[in-house]
């Protein structure tokens, strides 16, 4: 079984440009999460797609964060303008139930660098 | 009330030692607590998971114990190895529902041969 498939794997931008990252869920995986994980952290949520629907996106800064997932199914995750603070990974998972969250499968995430 | 804390932030024992990862959470809501294992430039992928209607769950060398009434769940290895060595995540959710999985801070295990 394939896993969730994420790029770039590396990226490094100056402060005030812009970045997108990609994500391929599992196949036949309703749901999809993009997590941020600061060096030293836990996964932190920021938004969270039922298929299409967007169902949790409370902690994305939402002036600078966007995210879509076209046709229930590949995802990507923008900031713009990028600060400093958004040097993190950014995780990609899903999961296959619709109702409850068991397990989540994680892509290797992308690890941005913002000088 | 979402929070989940973790302890200890880093953790170094012998091989064949029984290091022990400890969470404590607040929403007595959850009803799911898995633990996630990362190693370095992967993404966490489930170890094992508990649900409160057991207090204990064992898996290979790897057990979750837990304490309803605490609100605190723990995290054994038994006779740890040097590929053991990585960071441990525990997580908590409560199911039925679109609720998020809130991470803890995460153990930084290193195993000494």
């Amino acid at each position: 079984e394939a896993g969730v498939a994420q790029s770039p794997r590396y990226k490094i931008i100056e402060k005030r440009q812009s970045v997108a990252f990609w994500c391929n869920p599992i196949s036949g995986h309703a749901t999809l999460y993009w997590y941020q994980q600061i060096l030293g952290q836990g996964p932190k949520l920021l938004i969270q797609f039922q298929n299409n629907g967007v169902v949790d996106d409370s902690q994305l800064p939402k002036d600078r964060f966007s995210a879509e997932r076209l046709k229930g199914v590949d995802s990507t995750l923008k900031i713009q303008p990028a600060k400093l603070e958004d040097s993190a990974v950014y995780l990609c998972a899903s999961s296959l139930y619709e109702i409850t969250n068991e397990k989540l499968f994680f892509g290797s995430g992308t690890q941005l660098s913002v000088l | 009330q979402q929070q989940v804390k973790q302890s200890p932030q880093s953790l170094i024992v012998q091989k064949g030692g029984i290091p022990i990862i400890n969470c404590a959470y607040e929403n007595t809501a959850f009803d799911y607590f898995p633990w996630y294992q990362q190693f370095p430039g992967k993404g966490p992928a489930l170890l094992i998971a508990i649900r409160p209607d057991v207090s204990e769950k064992k898996e290979g060398r790897f057990t979750i114990s837990f304490n309803k009434s605490a609100k605190q769940f723990s995290l054994h290895i038994m006779d740890s190895q040097p590929g053991d060595s990585a960071t441990y995540f525990c997580a908590a959710s409560k199911t039925g529902g679109y609720q998020k999985v809130t991470f803890g801070t995460g153990t930084k295990l290193q195993v000494i041969p």
